[in-house]
């Protein structure tokens, strides 16, 4: 598609439910990042996935959570019994190739994903 | 892993004035910094980045600076605008990290 696509924008879940999150990125780029934004916070990177590699998980919180991407394209990011500190905002990005080491790094972010924990 | 800190966390300033928000990293393999802008409800944008191998970078009425022994970089706004206010997120990766590490934010508010 034309940009980063997330699904849903807001979700509203109850303490305990497992939710899950949808991310389509850029039509043939690589790279997929999921990213969490609290409230007036920074940027807390979760996972990364690069083409066929190992994803890099180092950044997820708990075993809670995890995400996969099925045949290279659409992630899937699942919270299992969530609670209140989950509440955030989840962002999702995407790169391509590029040429060069900035073209390679260029991050496309979707609109992202506002969950919360009631 | 990487480190990224960034400072401050606001910032105020008048129309035409400069800005300057500054970071520092701490994977001294690190080679790309990027600079990220969120506007108020809406995702962040790439808005200027530099390589280690080049010492400042300018488009319009930004620019970024890299000291790679001190390992610090720093971004620039001059002339600054209203449509300016933002928060500015600065990022580095390289070396063996794979994703890209960023910093707390800047919320930058410029006064009319």
């Amino acid at each position: 598609g034309a940009g980063v696509s997330q699904s849903p924008s807001n979700k509203v879940t109850e303490k305990g439910k497992d939710v899950e999150l949808r991310c389509d990125p850029i039509s043939g780029h690589t790279a997929l990042y999921w990213y969490r934004q609290s409230l007036g916070q920074g940027l807390e990177f979760l996972i990364y996935f690069q083409g066929n590699s190992a994803p890099d998980k180092s950044g997820l919180p708990s075993d809670r959570f995890s995400a996969e991407r099925t045949g290279g394209s659409v992630s899937t990011l699942t919270i299992q019994r969530t609670q209140q500190e989950d509440s955030a905002v989840y962002l999702c990005a995407s790169s391509g190739r590029g040429t060069g080491i900035s073209g390679a790094n260029v991050l496309t972010f979707g609109a992202g994903s506002r969950l919360t924990v009631l | 892993g990487e480190n990224v800190e960034q400072h401050p966390s606001t910032l105020s300033v008048q129309e035409g004035d400069s800005a300057v928000i500054k970071c520092t990293y701490s994977d001294s393999a690190s080679n790309y910094f990027p600079w990220y802008k969120q506007e108020l409800g809406k995702r962040p944008q790439l808005i200027i980045d530099i390589r280690s191998n080049v010492g400042e970078k300018k488009d319009q009425r930004i620019a970024v600076t890299l000291n790679k022994t001190a390992k610090h970089f720093s971004l620039h706004i001059t002339e600054t605008q209203p449509e300016d206010s933002a928060v500015y997120f600065c990022a580095a990766k390289g070396g063996s990290a794979r994703q890209l590490t960023f910093g707390s934010g800047t919320q930058l508010t410029v006064l009319p």
